[in-house]
């Protein structure tokens, strides 16, 4: 199957700095990519979703200036938690979408997210 | 988008077959049901996907009935490696579409 990396898988910060996500996919190429956050115990939410060289789109109730999507090549795509503060300890996991197969998306590891 | 209704937990012992069902009342006709696994801190894991009757590969098998509102996704013979949580999906298949996760089965086997 299609390999996507997430780097880091789990990270540690103090309030108030900002965090950044990396995304890749090794074997494709993704022209949209979706983030998702989950929350223990919960389902996955979808944050935003970003199509290669455009502005994300993010979904109700999610702040575009406090979450910064990067999607500028087809095989990278960063997120960005700026000011990050203890509730936005989460765990992020990024879905690129196959080019040449409009019906596959695949799903990254996670990154896990502690705010001190 | 539909919406999916599948029961918040189940338990099971090892070597049984699990079912697991779900409901998608508002199923257009260009929607797909696709299933996945989740385990703790790893992101889901695709498992089956089907459109209508049944489908079957190495891991687990789809019923779909023939008014495809509802689906059942069928492991046979678990294992304790398969405790995790089961999300059934449905969604088009156009390159806008996205997936939008329900609550998902949290799946509990047991020796």
């Amino acid at each position: 199957g299609a390999v996507v990396s997430q780097h880091p898988s789990r990270v540690i910060c103090k309030s108030g700095t900002s965090v950044k996500i990396e995304c890749r996919s090794l074997d494709f190429q993704a022209t949209t990519m979706f983030w998702y956050r989950q929350f223990p115990k919960q389902s996955l939410m979808l944050m935003a979703t970003s199509n290669e060289g455009s502005k994300a789109t993010y979904e109700q109730g999610v702040e575009k200036d406090k979450f910064l999507i990067n999607h500028a090549s087809l095989t990278l795509s960063t997120l960005t938690v700026t000011s990050a503060h203890p509730e936005d300890s989460s765990f992020y996991i990024c879905s690129p979408k196959d080019r040449g197969l409009t019906d596959t998306q695949y799903f990254g590891p996670g990154t896990r997210l502690t705010v001190l | 988008l539909a919406k999916t209704t599948q029961p918040i937990s189940m338990d099971s012992y090892e070597g049984q077959e699990v079912n697991i069902t779900c409901s998608h009342n508002n199923i257009a006709t260009n929607d797909y049901i696709t299933w996945y696994q989740q385990f703790p801190s790893q992101g889901p894991r695709f498992i089956i996907q089907g459109y209508k009757t049944k489908v079957t590969n190495e891991v687990a098998s789809l019923f779909i009935p023939a008014d495809r509102k509802s689906s059942t996704l069928s492991l046979p013979r678990v294992s304790l490696s398969d405790t995790a949580v089961y999300y059934c999906l449905v969604r088009g298949v156009s390159s806008a579409s996205k997936i939008i996760f329900g609550s998902g089965t949290r799946l509990s086997i047991r020796p």
